[in-house]
């Protein structure tokens, strides 16, 4: 069982807006950045967000996080069929240290 | 750009210790105010973070495996390397080798090795 709360799956249609959440504490989301990786069937994850809302050079601007107390989401617009993959979330625990959520898989139907 | 690469046993064997190191290319393991560690993922599930090893020597390790856990450089090879003592059947998983520039902003990662556990 995961320290970080994410929902196993989403799904949308090709340019669809996709939502993922990701719940946590005030001892892990609430008192640090939140972080996003993508990972793509069979590959190693690739950051995707850090720093709550900040994207690598090379990540599409369709990818944006946020983050409001002990939650934050990533939000993808205009989805494509190359966005079906695993999402996890990732911050440091105060108490645990580096935690991750369970992941979420997205079905780009 | 950092490449990193893991290599070690495929196949370790319950009780024995598992060894796995990582080499990075295309820079130094000495850059400043950058950490090195390593993230698990057993078959078919979510990602593990194991722990990390700043510039300076300083180490961080997951509670739930601190006893087990070492992580330690070696500058003269460019390498770092990871131990996990007493491997059951739980501690199966691919292992990744990551880089970055907290111990949870991982921006550079291996393409990750699978460690099984077997007698």
């Amino acid at each position: 069982q995961s320290v970080l709360t994410q929902p196993p799956s989403a799904s949308g249609t090709p340019g669809q807006r996709v939502t993922i959440s990701c719940s946590g504490s005030s001892s892990n989301i609430g008192s640090n950045y939140v972080y996003w990786y993508q990972q793509l069937p069979g590959t190693a994850p690739k950051l995707l967000i850090y720093k709550n809302n900040q994207r690598p050079s090379g990540v599409p601007d369709r990818f944006s996080g946020s983050k409001s107390g002990t939650s934050a989401s990533l939000a993808i617009s205009g989805l494509r069929s190359e966005d079906e993959a695993d999402y996890y979330c990732a911050t440091w625990d105060d108490i645990l240290s580096g935690v991750f959520g369970g992941g979420t898989k997205l079905t780009v139907l | 750009q950092l490449q990193l690469q893991e290599s070690g046993p495929g196949l370790v064997k319950p009780s024995e210790t598992l060894s796995l190191t990582c080499t990075v290319s295309g820079g130094s393991i000495s850059r400043n105010s950058y950490y090195w560690g390593w993230i698990r993922q057993p078959p078919g599930k979510g990602l593990e973070w194991i722990g990390n090893i700043y510039y300076s020597g300083s180490t961080y390790y997951n509670p739930s495996l601190k006893s087990r856990v070492t992580i330690s450089v070696d500058t003269s090879k460019n390498q770092f390397s990871l131990k996990v003592n007493s491997v059951t059947a739980a501690d199966t998983a691919v292992y990744f080798c990551v880089g970055g520039a907290t111990q949870i902003w991982l921006d550079n990662w291996g393409q990750g090795t699978l460690v099984t556990v077997s007698s």
